[in-house]
């Protein structure tokens, strides 16, 4: 069965410093891979996703970016963060039939606190 | 570009008390999911719709898909401690696109 690995569990970072997560997922090959932020007591904010190697798709244009440089590796970086960028990190795997999404599966999450 | 509204955001119910959450989506969605995200911890899917009209049933609670695939609701008979969290409903946005409601946030008072 698929396993996503995700990390650092909490991280604290000051505004400025630049930010690396990586999610790396087990079990399974060509995912779909998401990334979504969850602010304090909030919903869950898509970021970005991707289909495929080198294939990101941006929903909010922010401070944000991410890569996928191997078929099971989803990066999420950013080069100078802001205060507004603290909240609660998840990466996910969607499973498809066809075009249709199934059930995502969701690594445990990086709680980023930016002081 | 497609939103997908979820309410109400609390509830307080005692226990033994019943909920429902409400999902509406500005589009037709080809199927909805609901999740669970326990405090702390990360959403766990429950179950799938892709029917119109379609329900199902998980003991206690019970899952509708609208008959225009537009709205969906999570009813929970005899709230216990243990459903304590946020109940998430998602929808399938263009492309590959998993859009999230806002979650509602369920507390149990025994």
């Amino acid at each position: 069965s698929q396993t996503i690995h995700q990390w650092p569990a909490t991280l604290v970072q000051p505004v400025g410093s630049p930010l690396s997560l990586e999610c790396t997922v087990e079990g399974t090959s060509n995912p779909n891979l998401y990334w979504y932020r969850q602010a304090a007591g909030r919903g869950l904010q898509l970021l970005f996703y991707s289909v495929g190697i080198g294939q990101i798709s941006s929903e909010v244009p922010q401070n944000l970016s991410a890569s996928r440089p191997q078929d099971r590796q989803f990066i999420l970086s950013s080069k100078k963060l802001l205060l507004s960028d603290s909240g609660f990190y998840l990466c996910a795997w969607v499973g498809t039939i066809g075009i249709m999404n199934t059930e995502a599966f969701f690594g445990q999450g990086t709680r980023l606190t930016v002081v | 570009g497609q939103q997908v509204m979820q309410i109400p955001q609390y509830q307080h119910v005692q226990e033994g008390e019943d909920f429902t959450t409400y999902c509406n989506s500005s589009t037709t969605l080809s199927n909805i999911q609901w999740y669970k995200q326990r405090p702390g911890g990360h959403p766990v899917f429950l179950i799938q719709l892709v029917k119109s009209g379609e329900v199902k049933k998980q003991k206690r609670l019970t899952f509708q898909f609208g008959e225009a695939k537009k709205n969906s609701s999570l009813h929970i008979t005899a709230t216990q401690t243990t459903d304590v969290g946020t109940y998430f409903c998602a929808g399938q946005g263009g492309g590959f696109k998993t859009i999230f409601g806002a979650g509602t946030r369920l507390f149990v008072k025994a």
